[in-house]
């Protein structure tokens, strides 16, 4: 079945410690979004891809990097996490740019110790 | 600030019922929007997109949009124990290729 995944569903990483997530799709779609999302709050976009052109979000703190090497994967870095970065991680796709549906993975929950 | 409201809830309704979940957002010239479920420590899934005024069915589910009113609505009809989650709205903003995601409501269905 065409899909999104991500890995790993769970991470932990220390205080300060680079951490890496990672995303792929076989949908082949060319639109790839990172989303962060804190406990009852809206899903945050971070980043997005149109095929390999690049899109940061204003507000996305310097912490955070992406790297989407080819159509299928995408990677979201945090360079020093802080406590404050403790959340569910989203990646989505969609089949082209502007408002169009999107199809998440099942998200990376990062846990800050 | 462009913005997309939703009542947090809980929302409760006994099953069986109509559950009725309302949204309202500021741009007027939002074309597309888009309804999603997200059960407690999952991720959002995809389940109603319309983009003209009116009402669109898909089985159980209807969504309705009235832009003049700058509202989009889902009803649930037959709520089941399974259709409690947390239901988010989201949004495009006409002045760019983003959608915004409301908070959601958290949507309880009573056996």
């Amino acid at each position: 079945d065409a899909m999104v995944i991500q890995n790993p569903r769970y991470q932990v990483t220390q205080f300060g410690k680079p951490v890496t997530l990672s995303c792929s799709q076989t949908l082949n779609h060319n639109v790839m979004y990172w989303y962060q999302q804190k406990s009852s709050q809206a899903p945050k976009l971070l980043f997005h891809y149109y095929d390999k052109d690049f899109n940061n979000e204003a507000d996305t703190p310097d912490n955070f990097q992406s790297r989407r090497p080819n159509t299928s994967f995408c990677f979201l870095d945090i360079r020093s996490p802080g406590l404050g970065d403790a959340a569910m991680y989203l990646c989505a796709t969609s089949a082209r740019q502007g408002p169009q549906e999107q199809y998440f993975g099942p998200g990376t929950r990062l846990t800050v110790t | 600030q462009k913005e997309v409201e939703q009542n947090s809830g809980p929302l409760s309704v006994p099953e069986g019922a109509i559950a009725s979940l309302n949204c309202t957002y500021s741009d007027r010239g939002s074309q597309s929007f888009f309804w999603y479920r997200q059960y407690s420590g999952k991720s959002p899934e995809l389940i109603m997109s319309i983009y003209s005024n009116g009402d669109k069915e898909d089985g159980r589910f209807t969504a309705q949009l009235n832009k003049a009113s700058q509202y989009v609505s889902l009803l649930i009809r037959d709520s089941q124990p399974s259709d409690s989650a947390t239901y988010l709205c989201a949004v495009n903003m006409l002045e760019d290729d983003k959608i915004i995601f409301g908070k959601g409501t958290r949507l309880h269905i009573l056996p």
